[in-house]
């Protein structure tokens, strides 16, 4: 049932690991989105895709990719993971670019 | 980059008070949203406000989205322990991408 489903919810990996984290929406929707959320708690845009295709791409270290292989599936790749990485990253959708956005509850990575 | 500013910080009050909180940014939006995120999970939307001047209701939320389109206020009448959280406003120029504010972390006292 639930709209906006992210695995998993927790990460916890070594230094210099590759991980995915993978989100998929049953909602529908054309848009969605990666989120990187802080220590503190500022939630900042990482990447958005619209119909498979990127639209946004924030200024991300290249370590990251994402990957949509359809329309309610988008997952985001980690190479080399850091300390600083460490972070809860929230998967939305949207059913276009400019509406209203439903997050999923998030994964919260720990790099060791 | 853009940027929203948000308060207060954090807050802590009684259950029963009214709370108050906004956002102000230095360039215009033409949509308004604030989320509530509970301990553990994501932003859930409170209220989506889409025109300069418009005073939206939900329960016993209320939001206003600034004739400047500049700024908008949430307010949350008569506290109840559940409404503890982080409120976070967010603004949007067209299909551009959502700007969130760094959030009010509020403490209700029972």
């Amino acid at each position: 049932d639930t709209a906006v489903s992210q695995t998993p919810k927790y990460l916890v990996t070594q230094m210099g690991n590759d991980k995915s984290i993978k989100c998929e929406q049953n909602l529908g929707h054309d848009t969605m989105y990666w989120y990187k959320q802080d220590s503190k708690k500022f939630l900042k845009i990482m990447f958005s895709y619209n119909n498979k295709e990127l639209i946004i791409n924030e200024t991300v270290p290249n370590r990251f990719s994402p990957k949509s292989p359809d329309k309610a599936h988008l997952n985001l790749h980690i190479n080399s993971l850091e300390l600083g990485d460490s972070a809860v990253y929230f998967c939305a959708s949207s059913p276009a670019p400019r509406n209203i956005q439903y997050f999923g509850a998030g994964t919260r990575l720990s790099v060791l | 980059g853009q940027q929203l500013n948000q308060s207060p910080q954090s807050m802590f009050i009684q259950e029963g008070e009214d709370v108050s909180m906004n956002c102000t940014s230095s360039s215009i939006f033409n949509t308004w949203l604030w989320y509530k995120q509970d301990p553990g999970e994501g932003p859930v939307l409170l209220i989506a406000l889409y025109k300069a001047g418009e005073l939206t209701s939900n329960g016993r939320l209320t939001a206003q989205f600034g004739i400047t389109r500049k700024d908008s206020f949430l307010n949350i009448s008569a506290s109840i322990p559940s409404d503890v959280g982080i409120y976070f406003c967010a603004g949007q120029l067209g299909s551009e991408k959502l700007v969130f504010g760094k959030g009010t972390k509020l403490t209700v006292n029972p």
